[in-house]
């Protein structure tokens, strides 16, 4: 059971905007930085954000991260029906039992 | 071009022992740290444990130490993730990915991933 919590999943139509929400605590969004990764239908995972707000090379800026307290939240604008997919937030966990930890996932739909 | 290709599907038997690879190119295998993240079946992702090829220094999540082994060879970029007895329940898919590391050992992020191997485990 991760430490990292989202919404189960989150849809609009397309051009709209959906936000993610990741919810974690102290030891772990608190004091480190979040990186979201997507995963297209029976795909390798890709990152998407780092460092709670930077994208790599190649990630559109419809795609954009945030970091308050000890949430973290994922925006995707201009939505795409190619944007389908289930989303995961990441981040280090500093506890004695920690590790790298991520979010319970969102299935993003296009309606 | 950073790659991670990871050896081919594996269908084994409960008790049966297995390894599966990644191997990377396009960069310094040996300077940086590979992972694996576990994917059961309509499940998320759980990162499982890290090594540097370098030294071969390891770090397991804590879910995963004495239930797997990592190891690399770095002479030709290769890392690996072995069971000594499957159980179905290690039924996945299974990534290597590469992370950024941070101070004191904390992990930033996987910036890339390879393909998956997926792991079937059936009497």
């Amino acid at each position: 059971q991760s430490v990292l919590t989202q919404p189960p999943s989150v849809s609009a139509a397309p051009g709209q905007k959906v936000t993610i929400s990741c919810s974690g605590s102290s030891s772990n969004i608190g004091n480190n930085y979040v990186s979201w990764y997507q995963q297209l239908p029976g795909t390798a995972p890709k990152l998407l954000i780092y460092d709670n707000n930077k994208r790599p090379s190649g990630i559109p800026d419809r795609f954009s991260g945030s970091k308050s307290g000890t949430s973290a939240t994922l925006g995707i604008t201009g939505l795409q029906t190619g944007d389908e997919a289930d989303y995961y937030c990441g981040t280090w966990d500093s506890s004695l039992s920690g590790g790298y930890v991520f979010g319970t996932g969102t299935k993003v739909t296009v309606l | 071009e950073v790659q991670l290709v990871q050896s081919g599907a594996e269908v084994k038997k409960p008790g049966e022992s297995l390894k599966i690879s990644c191997k990377g190119s396009g960069y310094s295998f040996t300077n940086y740290w590979i992972g694996w993240v576990r994917q059961m079946p309509g499940k998320g992702l759980e990162w499982m444990g890290t090594i540097y090829p370098g030294d071969s220094d390891t770090t397991y999540s804590p879910s995963f130490q004495g239930q797997v082994t990592i190891s690399a060879d770095k002479s030709i970029s290769t890392a690996y993730l072995q069971w000594s007895s499957l159980k179905a329940s290690d039924t996945a898919m299974y990534y290597c990915a590469r992370p950024l590391m941070g101070y004191g050992g904390s992990l930033y992020y996987f910036d890339f991933w390879g393909q998956g191997t997926l792991v079937t485990v059936s009497s």
